[in-house]
């Protein structure tokens, strides 16, 4: 069965104190892992697509990173608008364009 | 240019009512997605949609749920007399085609309470 799986499930930070969230996954043929962010009340807005294992992807204070088990979301000096949660999905070779989401981490981001 | 829009917002039925919420994808996409998010749990797929196609509806219930993507208008998730466990954010997503080298644009979502 496809599964995702990350962690931490809540982090706490210092602004400026870099750390990572953990995507694992297994699925049936990888075609594509997404990164999300979701903040209160809203709905997920998309923040990369890695599609094999090696290839990274930056934006501003993150950077994705993919291997054939698990992908990371590196933040680098965070500020508090940040604080959100963020979603890993995966979407398996064998299935029409549905993703499989994961419980998501919840980062707060303290001045 | 407008993103995906979901209306209502926020929807409150009492128990045996039925529920209507309706998606509107960006300009220019064709395939729609459901999604729901029941508290404290991650998004869960629920159907996927092309117009006046059900593609892939795997992950909705058996029974009482059911969703229509007409030649005109809206996306609709049908949900009949509805019981508390269905109380959920329900996110529609849209894209132009399915696969990783389309995007797929979330809305808002409707919050569904039953009481």
């Amino acid at each position: 069965e496809d599964q995702v799986t990350q962690s931490p499930e809540a982090l706490r930070l210092q602004e400026g104190e870099s750390s990572s969230l953990n995507c694992s996954y297994t699925v049936s043929g990888l075609r594509g892992l997404f990164w999300y962010r979701q903040d209160p009340g809203k709905g997920p807005e998309f923040l990369f697509t890695l599609y094999s294992a090696g290839e990274e992807k930056e934006k501003e204070r993150l950077k994705a990173t993919l291997t054939k088990k698990e992908s990371f979301l590196h933040i680098t000096a965070p500020k508090p608008e940040d604080s959100a949660t963020y979603l890993c999905a995966v979407q398996a070779e064998s299935n029409t364009g549905k993703l499989i989401f994961g419980q998501g981490t919840t980062l707060q981001v303290k001045p | 240019n407008a993103g995906v829009m979901q209306n209502p917002r926020h929807l409150v039925r009492r128990r045996g009512q039925e529920a209507r919420l309706r998606c509107s994808p960006m300009k220019g996409h064709s395939h729609v997605y459901w999604y729901r998010q029941l508290p404290e749990e991650g998004l869960k797929f629920m159907v996927y949609l092309q117009k006046e196609n059900i593609i892939d509806e795997s992950g909705m219930p058996k029974e009482r749920f059911s969703a229509e993507f007409p030649k005109e208008g809206p996306s609709i998730l049908r949900i009949q007399q509805v019981v508390r466990g269905d109380s959920a954010a329900y996110f529609c997503a849209s894209s132009s085609g399915y696969g990783t080298n389309y995007g797929y644009t979330f809305g808002s979502g409707t919050r569904l309470t039953v009481v």
